[in-house]
């Protein structure tokens, strides 16, 4: 089974909506982080945002936002007020379990679309 | 503004010759990790270091592939010798390293690796 799926190959969304990008996830660990990265077109991976499987509110920076829904095993990024700076592919990811195992598996990503 | 870098950003080579990409991690980061990115399998893991250790190299080729810490502020991947399949973009990542769920992985720009 996938351990992170993002089932939005592409979204194409107008300049100044707000969008939302799917993640769901799979995991049998209490204890585990989810994050976003975003890549640009010119391939470079920038982490967005984070949230702990413990965090009682949902994380936000900035523009960005996280919808954690532990139950369902969702954490949704939102993006509010999209830029055309937003275009580009969108990656969530997982790790799994506090010391030793750092790595993080990422979903297939999604690629956003900003129409002006 | 602490950043992850790589060498080469770009590099053709020939089916049989050796690659060599390097990365600086930010400093003050004690763990590093190679990722692969290709359109079939997206981005998965290689190897990672913590302390200039290696932990988990289960994601590379051994046959072909190499990485070590020569030292904190160096680390190396090889590829000897060198096969078409081989060709993809390579990130180099760091963190903190504190074993921490939250411990975020920042990325370099990326080796883009074509072999002919």
């Amino acid at each position: 089974a996938q351990k992170i799926t993002q089932t939005q190959p592409g979204m194409f969304v107008q300049e100044k909506e707000a969008v939302t990008l799917d993640c769901t996830y799979d995991t049998s660990d209490q204890s585990y982080g989810l994050f976003w990265y975003k890549q640009p077109s010119s391939g470079e991976m920038i982490f967005l945002i984070y949230q702990g499987s413990y965090d009682e509110q949902n994380a936000t920076e900035g523009r960005y936002s996280l919808n954690f829904q532990k139950a369902r095993k969702s954490a949704n990024l939102v993006i509010s007020a999209s830029q055309l700076g937003d275009s580009a592919m969108y990656f969530c990811a997982m790790r799994e379990r506090n010391f030793g195992n750092e790595k993080l598996t990422f979903g297939t990503g999604t690629r956003l679309t900003i129409i002006p | 503004d602490a950043r992850v870098t790589q060498t080469p950003r770009d590099k053709v080579t020939e089916m049989g010759q050796e690659v060599t990409m390097r990365c600086q991690p930010i400093l003050g980061h004690n763990t590093v990790f190679w990722y692969r990115q290709t359109m079939m399998q997206g981005l998965e893991l290689l190897a990672y270091f913590r302390n200039r250790a290696p932990l988990d190299d289960s994601g590379m080729p051994k046959d072909r592939f190499s990485a070590e810490m020569p030292d904190a502020t160096l680390a190396t991947l090889k590829i000897q010798p060198s096969e078409p399949r081989d060709s993809a973009v390579y990130f180099c990542a760091s963190g903190p390293g504190g074993g921490r769920a939250w411990d975020t992985q920042y990325f370099g720009p990326g080796t883009r690796l074509t072999v002919l």
